[in-house]
This record gives C-alpha cells, sequence and structure tokens, in this order.
C-alpha cells in the first residue's frame, strides 16, 4: 500500500532563519507531487506542484522554493523565513489518471517568531 | 483564474441531514472533488464528480450539475464525528497530467446533540 511521510511534525523559527521540510512517498512509482499552505481556518492554497524528478511549478510568487531529488522526495526550503511563512503545510501525492484523489500527509505546523 | 465559494459554518443536530453547497467559476472544469478535515488533521479524500449527477460513498453523497457550476455534499445521519471541515476543490482542464486541484475556503460543520 502507498504511504506518505511528511516531517517534522511541529516547528518553531526565528524570523531570517532557514527552513526545509521534507516529504516521501512509498508504494508507488512516478507520483504527482504537491505543496500546499494552509492559515488558521482557512483553504488550501497550493504553493508547488512537480510531476517528475527536477520539474517543479510554482502556483504563487513567494519566500519559498521546492526541489524534488528523487522521484518520491520532495522538499519545501526557504532561506529566511518570514513572518507571514506560518502555516500548517501539507505535502500530497496523485497520479496523473485522475479520480480527483490527492493524499496528503500528516502536515507540519510552522510557527514563524 | 478561479474562485469556488462555500458557507464557512454550517450547525446541524445528530442523525439529521446537511447540505453542503460549492459554486465555482473557472476558465475550464474536469471534475469537483471533496475533502473532509478534522481540526488539526490532514484532509482526506470523500468523493469526486467527474460527470454530472449524484455519487453516494455510505452516508455521504456528492452532486455535480455543470451546467450551473455547482455542486454539493450531502452527509446523512450526522454523528458527532463528522463535525468537521469540508472543502470541494475543482481540478481544471489543462491539469490532466499534473492533476493539481484548487481548494475553496471550506465549510465547518458542527454536529450538536
Amino acid at each position: 500500500s502507498q504511504t506518505i511521510h511528511q516531517w517534522p511534525a511541529t516547528l518553531v523559527q526565528p524570523v531570517g532563519s532557514p527552513l526545509s521540510l521534507e516529504c516521501t512517498v512509498e508504494g508507488t512509482s512516478n507520483p504527482n507531487l504537491y505543496w500546499y499552505r494552509q492559515a488558521a481556518g482557512r483553504g488550501l492554497q497550493l504553493l508547488f506542484y512537480s510531476v517528475g524528478i527536477g520539474q517543479i511549478s510554482s502556483e504563487v510568487p513567494q519566500n519559498l522554493s521546492a526541489s524534488r531529488p528523487q522521484d518520491r522526495q520532495f522538499i519545501l526550503s526557504s532561506k529566511k523565513l518570514l513572518l507571514s511563512d506560518s502555516g500548517f503545510y501539507l505535502c500530497a501525492w496523485g497520479q496523473g489518471e485522475y479520480t480527483g484523489e490527492l493524499f496528503f500527509g500528516e502536515g507540519s505546523r510552522l510557527t514563524v517568531l | 483564474g478561479q474562485s469556488l465559494e462555500q458557507p464557512s459554518e454550517v450547525t446541524a443536530v445528530e442523525g439529521a441531514i446537511v447540505q453542503i453547497n460549492c459554486t465555482y467559476q473557472t476558465s475550464g472544469f474536469y471534475g469537483l472533488s471533496w475533502y473532509q478535515q478534522h481540526d488539526g488533521g490532514a484532509p482526506t479524500f470523500l468523493s469526486y464528480n467527474g460527470l454530472d449527477g449524484l455519487e453516494e460513498t455510505g452516508r455521504f453523497s456528492s452532486f455535480l450539475s455543470r451546467s450551473d457550476s455547482y455542486g454539493y455534499l450531502l452527509l446523512q445521519e450526522l454523528q458527532m464525528k463528522d463535525s468537521a471541515s469540508y472543502f470541494c476543490a475543482v481540478r481544471e482542464t489543462g491539469s490532466s497530467n499534473t492533476g493539481k486541484l484548487i481548494f475553496g475556503q471550506g465549510t465547518t460543520l458542527q454536529v450538536k446533540p
């Protein structure tokens, strides 16, 4: 069966510090991968998606970047965090043949102070 | 661009039926998905409508009308555990191999005894 792991689950970072969130998928090959951010009480905003190794598409201009160094690994990074980067970050995977279903990791809650 | 509208909050009693509506405006459209998210957790997939009509999965049903750019999620025999946020999400044309979803702001459902 397929699983998705995301870490760390919680982190508190000072403004100006770097960020690295990691996501890995097991049990499937060549998945589409996504990073979403959710502000408190709000919907999910798509940040990045990837259809293959090294292929990254950004949906909104921001202080973040994403990389996909391996088929089932997706990393979200920042060189210098801003207060506005605080939120709940969710990694997800899906397949190209589509049923409208994405599978989400458990999320990473980031607080920037 | 695209926009999705759904009510921010809905309250219902245990055992009742509740309908959560979603209207959308997109430049193109493949289908409408619904997700459930409990407080602090990850979204989980409930249903997908690629065609007009009703899809039923146990106590949950989802409906789509493409001509009206409208869909809804129907929850029957409400249980306390159904208290959660519910999101509609659209898959737009042009996303056939990316599979990316655009989410609404969510509806918080509170089920009371």
